[in-house]
């Protein structure tokens, strides 16, 4: 089973260069997510998207855009990246419902220089 | 508004010693309660959750934890580490004033001694 798969594992940007971060999950899971990891503060929902054709901005959503492609894509995309998107982010998905567990890639570690 | 709070962002141990995370939130509705690991370089894996039922909850690798909705805690406790206990851990949150958005605490890295 791949779970969660994203891609690239690691990126190096300029700063204004655009990037897109991929992510498919093969779980048939309905709701999917974009989170920053930075040190000391844990993971920071960037965006969500509850199902098919529905996305929400989530804790940090500036600098972002998503796009829920079908239901096992999810993309985030970086218009023009700054040094202070330098982070690791990570894509979950999840089935519906607030007690349901999220399953996680294994992460994308992006420096903007 | 939901908020985690983790105490401690780095915990040392004793191989054998009991291993003890702390975890506190704020939710002004029952939350779900979550714990997940987070081995280097991978992501993270949940470890045991609280939804209703049941305060004291157990998970995977020897893990549990409890719910003390008069504490507004979660504390996640083992009674003896593991050198292969060695991560990071984060407390979630979830409730249904947030939609579904997990809130997370700023993580525990655990640090096990032979």
């Amino acid at each position: 089973n791949a779970g969660v798969t994203q891609t690239p594992k690691f990126q190096v940007l300029k700063t204004g260069q655009s990037m897109t971060l991929q992510c498919a999950q093969d779980m048939n899971h309905n709701s999917m997510y974009w989170y920053r990891q930075d040190p000391g503060m844990g993971l920071r929902l960037i965006y969500y998207s509850a199902s098919e054709g529905t996305t929400d901005k989530g804790e940090v959503p500036n600098g972002y855009n998503v796009s829920r492609l079908n239901k096992r894509e999810f993309s985030l995309r970086l218009e023009s990246a700054a040094p202070s998107q330098t982070s690791v982010y990570f894509c979950a998905s999840s089935l519906q419902g607030m007690n349901t567990e999220a399953f996680f890639g294994q992460g994308t570690r992006l420096t903007v220089v | 508004a939901q908020s985690v709070t983790q105490l401690g962002s780095h915990v040392s141990v004793s191989e054998g010693a009991l291993v003890l995370l702390r975890c506190n939130y704020s939710s002004s509705v029952p939350p779900y309660l979550f714990w997940y690991v987070q081995y280097p370089n991978q992501g993270l894996q949940l470890l045991l959750k609280y939804t209703t039922g049941a305060t004291l909850v157990k998970g995977i690798n020897g893990f549990e934890a409890e719910f003390k909705k008069s504490e507004t805690s979660f504390h996640l406790t083992k009674p003896s580490a593991h050198m292969s206990d060695a991560a990071e851990y984060f407390c979630a949150v979830n409730s249904n004033n947030a939609g579904n958005m997990l809130t997370f605490g700023g993580g525990t890295r655990l640090m096990v001694k032979p």
